[in-house]
C-alpha cells in the first residue's frame, strides 16, 4: 500500500535534546511538508520540499531542522531552540502539477512531549 | 498573518442535521479551496475541493459552497451522523505555492 509513514507515533524528550521525527513516503511524490498542530491554531507549516536536495522555510522554522537526501525520505529535527516543542507534528507529500491539484497527503502524525 | 478565517471553532448537530462550516479568504488570487477532515489520532485527508469557476459542488452528503464576491466558502454536512464527528480544516491557495489553512473547526454529532 501507498502512503506516508512516520515514526515515532509518540515521543517524550527532556528539555534541552534534539529530538529527530521521521517521515517516509512510497507515493513517488515530489514535494513534502512537514506542519505542526496545536488545538485551536489549524495547521502550521514548518519547512517544505520540492525537490530532492532542497528546501524552503515555512511560517514556524525558528527551532526547526530538515533534510532532504532522498525522494522519498524528509526528516524533522526539533532542537532545543524551539522555547514550546510540545505538538503533533504532521508529515504530508504531494505531486507538483500545473495546474494545481492540490491534495496533501498526511501520515498518521507524531506527538512530541517535552517533560 | 491569517489569510483564511474558519469559524466556528466547535460545532455541536444533532443526528440527521444539517452541519456548516464557514471559511473567508483575503487573498484574490486563491483558486483552489479544499477541504479536510480529521479523526482523532490521525493525519487528516482531503474531502472536498472546489475552484473558483463554480458555486457549488456536491459529493454525496458533503457540498462546498463558494461565493467569489463575498471571498467565502462554506461546507455543509447533510444529514450529519455520528461518524462525521471530526475536526475538519479548510484551506486555500494558488498555483503551487502552499495551502493556507483554516484554524480548524471540531464537528461533534449526538444522537
Amino acid at each position: 500500500d501507498g502512503g506516508i509513514t512516520q515514526s515515532p507515533k509518540y515521543l517524550f524528550r527532556k528539555e534541552g535534546q534534539n529530538v529527530t521525527l521521521s517521515c517516509e513516503q512510497n507515493l513517488n511524490h515530489d514535494a513534502m511538508y512537514w506542519y505542526r498542530q496545536d488545538p485551536g491554531q489549524g495547521l502550521r507549516l514548518i519547512y517544505y520540499s520540492q525537490i530532492v536536495n532542497d528546501f524552503q522555510k515555512g511560517d514556524i522554522a525558528e527551532g526547526y531542522s530538515v533534510s532532504r537526501e532522498k525522494k522519498e525520505s524528509f526528516p524533522l529535527t526539533v532542537t532545543s531552540a524551539q522555547k514550546n516543542p510540545t505538538a503533533f507534528y504532521l508529515c504530508a507529500s504531494s505531486i507538483i502539477a500545473r495546474p494545481n491539484t492540490g491534495e496533501l497527503f498526511f501520515g498518521e502524525g507524531s506527538r512530541l512531549t517535552v517533560l | 498573518q491569517q489569510q483564511v478565517k474558519q469559524s466556528p471553532q466547535s460545532l455541536i448537530v444533532q443526528k440527521g442535521g444539517i452541519s456548516i462550516i464557514n471559511c473567508a479568504y483575503e487573498n484574490t488570487a486563491f483558486d483552489y479551496f479544499p477541504w479536510y477532515q480529521q479523526f482523532p489520532g490521525k493525519g487528516p485527508a482531503l474531502l472536498i475541493a472546489i475552484r473558483p469557476d463554480v458555486s457549488e459542488k456536491k459529493e454525496g452528503r458533503f457540498t462546498i459552497s463558494f461565493n467569489k464576491s463575498a471571498k467565502q466558502f462554506s461546507l455543509h454536512i447533510m444529514d450529519s451522523q455520528p461518524g462525521d464527528s471530526a475536526t475538519y480544516f479548510c484551506a486555500a491557495n494558488f498555483g503551487n505555492e502552499k495551502l493556507t489553512f483554516g484554524t480548524g473547526t471540531r464537528l461533534t454529532i449526538i444522537p
